[in-house]
């Protein structure tokens, strides 16, 4: 079946300006995860929706950083006001139910924002 | 706060070397989860292992083993007869369970290079 989708793959953007990156989970999952990965570290958490609801949005950086989930299946990340800080590339992973179980990342969309 | 500490940053091995990868965590929580994360140059992660905190026993699957002690918050990873296709980063991870589903952490990663 079809894995974790993301786009885009790649954005570039400038500064200041609005950016809007989807994450398409596997059929079924109703944990969706939202994590940043700066290049040599590991993926930073930054939000986890249970169903429609964040049941976690503890990583979000600023009130910049916004997701949403309306239907209990695509999210949407976006980024207001882009500064140069949030280059980095943003993983979307699924799972079955909570985080205690095993998470199938996307290919992640890479932010550029110069 | 919930953390993992994967202390080395990088390691190389020749083929065929058995090489261990450590992790450490910290939590409060009395029910967690510890995973492993292979990243491979292509970019994805990939999910190698799932250990509850109840669950002690050291797990074996072909050339990967895991060796998980609460008396020390370890939770290591070795690759027996090293292959050029295991280079990759390797992540371990943390969930507390106590708070279904939340204060989910990765490590920073090692770099596994597994030279011919």
């Amino acid at each position: 079946g079809a894995g974790v989708s993301q786009t885009p793959s790649n954005k570039v953007t400038e500064k200041g300006k609005y950016v809007e990156l989807r994450c398409d989970p596997i059929s079924g999952h109703t944990a969706l995860y939202w994590y940043r990965q700066s290049l040599g570290q590991g993926p930073e958490f930054l939000i986890y929706f249970q169903g429609t609801g964040a049941a976690d949005d503890s990583g979000l950086p600023n009130d910049r950083f916004f997701a949403v989930r309306p239907e209990g299946s695509v999210s949407t990340l976006k980024i207001q006001r882009t500064e140069r800080g949030d280059s980095a590339v943003y993983l979307c992973a699924s799972s079955f139910r909570g985080t205690y179980n095993e998470q199938f990342f996307g290919p992640g969309t890479r932010l550029t924002v110069l | 706060a919930q953390k993992v500490t994967q202390a080395q940053t990088e390691i190389s091995v020749v083929e065929k070397e058995d090489v261990t990868l450590d992790c450490v965590y910290e939590t409060r929580d009395t029910t967690y989860y510890l995973f492993w994360y292979k990243q491979p140059p292509s970019g994805e992660l990939v999910f190698l292992i799932r250990r509850n905190s109840f669950d002690e026993q050291n797990e074996i699957s072909g050339r990967y083993s895991w060796n998980f002690q609460k008396s020390t918050s370890s939770f290591n990873f070795t690759i027996t007869a090293s292959q050029v296709v295991d280079s990759a980063v390797y992540f371990c991870a943390l969930s507390g369970g106590d708070n279904y589903g939340q204060n989910f952490v990765f490590g920073p990663g090692t770099r596994l290079s597994v030279l011919p």
